[in-house]
């Protein structure tokens, strides 16, 4: 079935560093989700990409869909403590979602 | 608006017991789907639907059963709950795309079952 991986599982940086999660795909994907789940909280949707190569942008956060839209990347600029959270992808296959297992991010104050 | 909800927010059973989860949203969406996140493991579709009266079967149904009497609930049953089952039950529903494509998600605030 389709699958949906994101990397690194967890990650700690100090705030002010930079921050990558990486999501990729076993199947081509028609578009990509991102959302983000604060501790305790429930997933908020952030962006939705659907162009080859497309590249978004929110404030701090930079959002890239692969040219074969089978990977997708999410990278925050100089991280803050509000950021603090479980960052998801998620690709469609017919009707469903599929959601990458997450990447948990710890800023250090 | 309340967006979606969900009822309850914490639930206790032993194993064998069975209970209803709630899901209900005031946005009009058609699409509706339940979703259980255990650690390390995202988030996993038990069930879906795509309009009234229609439900479908996610990656993990076995052990759950839906149904969609009405277009704004969505409701998740456990009929013999197994301690396998102790998770977080996320609702979520989306609104359809013309032409095709999808929308956001909006997601409930989850229920928080442990069966002992």
């Amino acid at each position: 079935g389709q699958q949906v991986m994101q990397i690194p599982q967890y990650q700690h940086v100090q705030e002010g560093e930079d921050f990558t999660t990486y999501c990729n795909s076993s199947t081509t994907l028609s578009n990509i989700q991102w959302y983000k789940q604060r501790p305790g909280g429930h997933p908020v949707f952030l962006i939705q990409l659907v162009k080859s190569g497309e590249v978004k942008k929110q404030k701090r956060l930079t959002f890239q869909f692969g040219e074969a839209k089978k990977n997708s990347s999410l990278h925050i600029t100089a991280t803050q403590t509000t950021d603090v959270g479980t960052y998801f992808c998620a690709g469609p296959g017919g009707n469903q979602f599929y959601f990458g297992t997450g990447t948990s991010l710890t800023v250090i104050p | 608006n309340a967006g979606v909800t969900q009822t309850p927010k914490f639930r206790v059973l032993k194993t064998g017991q069975s209970m209803t989860l709630l899901c209900a949203q005031d946005m009009n969406h058609e699409y509706m789907y339940w979703y259980r996140q255990d650690p390390g493991m995202g988030l996993r579709l038990i069930h879906y639907s795509v309009g009234e009266g229609t439900t479908a079967k996610g990656e993990v149904p076995d052990g759950y059963n839906v149904s969609r009497l009405k277009k704004q609930n969505f409701l998740l049953g456990l009929e013999s709950a197994a301690p396998s089952q102790t998770s977080v039950y996320f609702c979520a529903s989306s609104s359809r795309v013309a032409g095709g494509g999808y929308n956001e998600q909006f997601f409930g605030p989850g229920t928080r079952l442990t069966v002992l």
